[in-house]
């Protein structure tokens, strides 16, 4: 099945930073979404991004689908930015596959 | 608001007892998932049906039973054959054609003692 890979595993950024999390994956895909799971479990999507680049606030991502890689940035990080980031995809067999996320933490 | 809808959000079991999580959807997506988290790791794929009265086993479907005889509604068995079932368990749905992605529910948190 298709491979997915998120770097780094953990990052902890003074309140104000900007940060730059990544996705790698093995083969094409059909889907891809970058997800936020806040301190209680709820998955927050953030971007439905098979390609190219879309801007919320200040999240934005782009996905280079040709290379396989996918990259989620936040300016001016908040301390509720915290939480656990996820990238997922779905490639030809319909099931989307997780990587193991980002561990991102704001100090104040 | 459309949604997805899972409940309890805590449940505790005693070993060898079957119970089952309740997933609803109001959004009238045609595929239903569902996925376990375990802490500190990613989300694995147990189960998921793309049409009623069909569904197909995920990557860890061992234990776990499904079924799909509504649109709105896609309930996951947790059985005594379950190892090791106290973890985090969500539900997703999605639409087939329109490039809208998964829609999660909040989650069942699952302890047996």
């Amino acid at each position: 099945g298709i491979q997915v890979e998120q770097s780094p595993p953990d990052l902890i950024l003074q309140e104000g930073a900007n940060s730059t999390l990544r996705c790698n994956f093995s083969d094409s895909v059909n889907n891809l979404q970058w997800f936020h799971q806040n301190p209680w479990g709820q998955l927050i999507n953030l971007f439905y991004i098979p390609s190219g680049t879309k801007q919320n606030g200040r999240l934005s991502a782009t996905t280079v689908a040709t290379e396989r890689y996918s990259l989620l940035y936040i300016s001016s990080s908040q301390t509720t930015d915290s939480g656990v980031y996820f990238c997922a995809v779905e490639g030809g067999n319909e099931k989307l596959t997780f990587g193991t996320g980002t561990r991102l933490t704001i100090i104040p | 608001d459309g949604g997805i809808t899972q409940s309890p959000k805590y449940l505790f079991r005693k070993e060898g007892q079957n119970v089952t999580l309740s997933c609803e959807q109001n959004l009238n997506h045609d595929a239903m998932y569902w996925y376990r988290q375990d802490p500190g790791q990613g989300l694995r794929l147990i189960y998921y049906s793309q049409i009623v009265n069909d569904f197909q086993k995920g990557d860890i479907a061992e234990g776990y039973s499904v079924s799909r005889e509504k649109k709105e509604s896609f309930p996951l068995t947790v059985t005594s054959a379950q190892k090791n079932p106290t973890a985090f368990y969500l539900c997703a749905s999605s639409i087939r054609q329109g490039g809208y992605g998964y829609t999660f529910g909040s989650g069942t948190r699952l302890t047996v003692v």
